[in-house]
């Protein structure tokens, strides 16, 4: 069965540093998406792609994060300059259709250190 | 806007009892969809079901069953004769059919432990 695929699983990293998590969506699906979820809190949502282009983000999703769909196949989250509270389980997730309603599927998570 | 109420932190329960956690949501839009998703302890989100707001029809699949109620805001979830294998964190979650990419809004979430 496909599945939404995500490296590293921990990254550990200095703040200040620029990160890079990487998402492999599955292939034939649409829609793109980034959540985190800071430990013992909830999933929130940072942004969505479709197209090669943002089409929705949050608040959480400053001028620190980007994102980028280099190729075919990957997704990526860039954090530029990292913070201690930056610090959380990254989930990337896909969505196989251009309309509403239907299920995403999430990758496993990067969990994050910011030290 | 959009707000997603799980008022259970966390509910213990014996190996075989029934166990219902509670949603309430709240939305403006007309058109929107609920899910609730499982987080095992190894953390990964686990989709569990998607309801549209049309639809008021009870689902059940196997043990699970879910009771979507618009007149309450409510959409429930009901484990029967609950495996330690159901421990885990349970998230409910709304999409807006006004949001252009249907970004999901998770509720604080239910940790269930059940207790062999």
């Amino acid at each position: 069965e496909p599945e939404v695929t995500q490296t590293p699983s921990h990254q550990v990293t200095q703040m200040g540093q620029e990160v890079i998590l990487r998402c492999v969506p599955i292939s034939n699906h649409l829609y793109f998406y980034w959540y985190r979820q800071i430990l013992g809190q909830k999933v929130e949502f940072l942004v969505s792609f479709y197209n090669n282009e943002i089409s929705e983000k949050s608040e959480i999703f400053d001028d620190q994060f980007s994102v980028e769909r280099p190729d075919g196949s990957n997704f990526t989250l860039k954090i530029r300059s990292t913070k201690l509270e930056d610090s959380a389980m990254y989930f990337c997730a896909s969505s196989d259709r251009a309309i509403h309603s239907y299920e995403q599927y999430f990758g496993p998570g990067t969990r994050l250190t910011v030290t | 806007a959009q707000k997603v109420t799980q008022a259970q932190t966390e509910i213990s329960v014996v190996e075989k009892e029934d166990v219902t956690l509670d949603c309430v949501y709240e939305t403006r839009d007309t058109t929107y969809y609920l899910f609730w998703y499982k987080q095992p302890p190894s953390g990964e989100l686990v989709f569990l079901i998607r309801r549209n707001s049309f639809d008021e029809q009870n689902e059940i699949s196997g043990r699970y069953s879910w009771n979507f109620q618009k007149s309450t805001s409510s959409f429930n979830f009901t484990i029967t004769a609950s495996q330690v294998v159901d421990s885990a964190v349970y998230f409910c979650a709304l999409s807006e059919a006004g949001t252009g990419a249907n970004n999901l809004f998770f509720g604080t979430g239910t940790r269930l432990t059940v207790i062999p």
